[in-house]
């Protein structure tokens, strides 16, 4: 049962263009949710996170759009670079819990 | 400040053994979580110890465990492999306090069971 999902398994973008990356979600009780970045061979790192108060975070090119009512999150680069080409997962967090419930993943790849 | 590391690198083993990796939390973090990441998919959390103690348990068979140590590096082991334990196993350790902090992942064990 996958509770977070990012339909999207690739995505190519110019560099100097806006990246977006989508997620949804299933579950009503996730409060918290993250963006990490992967790159090959690495852990995942930490990009960005939005609490479900907010609907938006900014940190520098990068910002994260929550819809609650949608179950949806976004995240923007921008402006694309080639160094951002990597896997990005998005992940959330259950209210009381630590543990975290990730994505399948979308690969970004910035065409210089 | 250190971050985390993980041992080994990578890992063949046969199916029925069994296997243990290892973990060095971040300097300063007293929590320690387990992923899975199979091929094409995201993490699934495995479980989580905090002092020493397991706090938390995904989906995954009891010849799953670990061990979280006073120095809060930490254990999983897996014994009786299969096939489908070939996976990259991530480690994240985290400060919990009142407030959710975020988890920082090791590079991870690629384990291939043949």
């Amino acid at each position: 049962d996958q509770q977070v999902k990012q339909n999207s398994p690739s995505l190519s973008v110019q560099e100097g263009r806006i990246s977006i990356l989508n997620c949804d979600y299933t579950n009503s009780m996730f409060d918290y949710f993250l963006w990490y970045k992967k790159y090959p061979a690495e852990g995942p790192t930490f990009l960005i996170s939005i609490s479900s108060i907010k609907d938006k975070n900014e940190d520098g090119r990068f910002t994260v759009f929550l819809n609650k009512s949608a179950k949806h999150l976004s995240l923007h680069i921008v402006p694309s670079q080639p160094g951002d080409s990597a896997v990005y997962f998005c992940a959330a967090r259950r209210t009381g819990a630590n543990n975290l419930f990730f994505g399948t993943g979308t690969r970004l790849t910035v065409i210089p | 400040e250190t971050g985390v590391t993980q041992s080994p690198t990578h890992l063949i083993k046969t199916r029925g053994q069994q296997v243990t990796l290892r973990c060095s939390s971040q300097s300063g973090h007293n929590t320690v979580s387990w992923y899975q990441q199979a091929l094409g998919q995201g993490p699934q959390f495995i479980f989580q110890y905090y002092r020493e103690e397991e706090n938390g348990r995904g989906n995954f068979p009891p010849r799953f465990s670990g061990l979280q140590f006073p120095n809060y590096s930490s254990e999983l082991n897996v014994n009786a492999l299969e096939l489908d334990d070939s996976a990259l196993y991530l480690c994240a350790s985290s400060l919990v306090t009142v407030y959710y902090n975020e988890q920082f992942f090791g590079p991870g064990t690629r384990l291939t069971v043949l």
